[in-house]
């Protein structure tokens, strides 16, 4: 139990354009989804905090225009890259909790940005 | 904010030896602490996690210690194998919920 699938698995764009990255939790009503960013060897930043149905909370320094969160439902969250640039080529990662009882990872998105 | 310090960045064990991983936190009010293993090109997968009403818990070949006082906690594996190589991760929960990660061990087991 306990899964979450997150699409794509890796994607590659050109500078300028928009990716989008979904989040979805299979087997339960994830309360709140969280977004983070690993760059190469390095840990899991956090990037924002949504709940369903409210606005993202976003971490110090990461641009909310940048990183569009929808979380329309218990069971998907989905994160937009806008006017995307290599500096945002990355490995993203979604999480979902059911009121800190548990945070589940999805496998992850590698955005490559040329 | 709550801070956590993971180490050692780096470990290599024979097969068959222990792995001891270590990380302190800041936020006293932190009550949840879950490990995670992270494969290359992976999203984290938990593989022991525990709470502030206990001092240890164990799963077979993998154990977590908790000492509140010194705000400090552990990774143990025991019988290490090849397979068991990859990055750990400790977190800590930060209120009202989300966690924050260690820096991350990579751990390798030399057959």
């Amino acid at each position: 139990g306990a899964v979450v699938s997150q699409h794509p698995s890796w994607v590659i764009c050109k500078s300028g354009t928009s990716v989008k990255i979904e989040c979805r939790s299979l087997d339960f009503q994830a309360t709140t989804m969280f977004w983070y960013r690993q760059f190469p060897k390095q840990s899991l930043m956090l990037m924002a905090t949504s709940n369903e149905g409210s606005k993202a909370t976003y971490e110090q320094g990461v641009e909310k225009d940048k990183f569009l969160i929808n979380h329309a439902s218990l069971t998907l969250s989905t994160l937009t890259v806008t006017s995307a640039h290599p500096e945002d080529s990355s490995f993203y990662i979604c999480s979902a909790s059911v009121r800190g009882l548990f945070y589940t990872f999805g496998s992850g998105t590698r955005l490559t940005v040329v | 904010g709550e801070n956590v310090e993971q180490h050692p960045s780096t470990l290599s064990v024979q097969e068959g030896d222990s792995a001891v991983i270590k990380c302190t936190y800041s936020d006293s009010a932190s009550n949840y602490f879950p490990w995670y293993k992270q494969e290359l090109g992976k999203g984290p997968q938990l593989i022991i996690d525990i709470r502030s009403n206990v001092g240890e818990k164990k799963d077979q070949r993998i154990a977590v210690t908790l000492n509140k006082t010194a705000k400090h906690f552990s990774l143990h594996i025991t019988e290490t194998q090849p397979e068991d190589s990859a990055v750990y991760f400790c977190a800590a929960e930060i209120k009202p919920n989300g966690l924050v990660f260690g820096a991350g061990t990579i751990l390798r087991v030399k057959s």
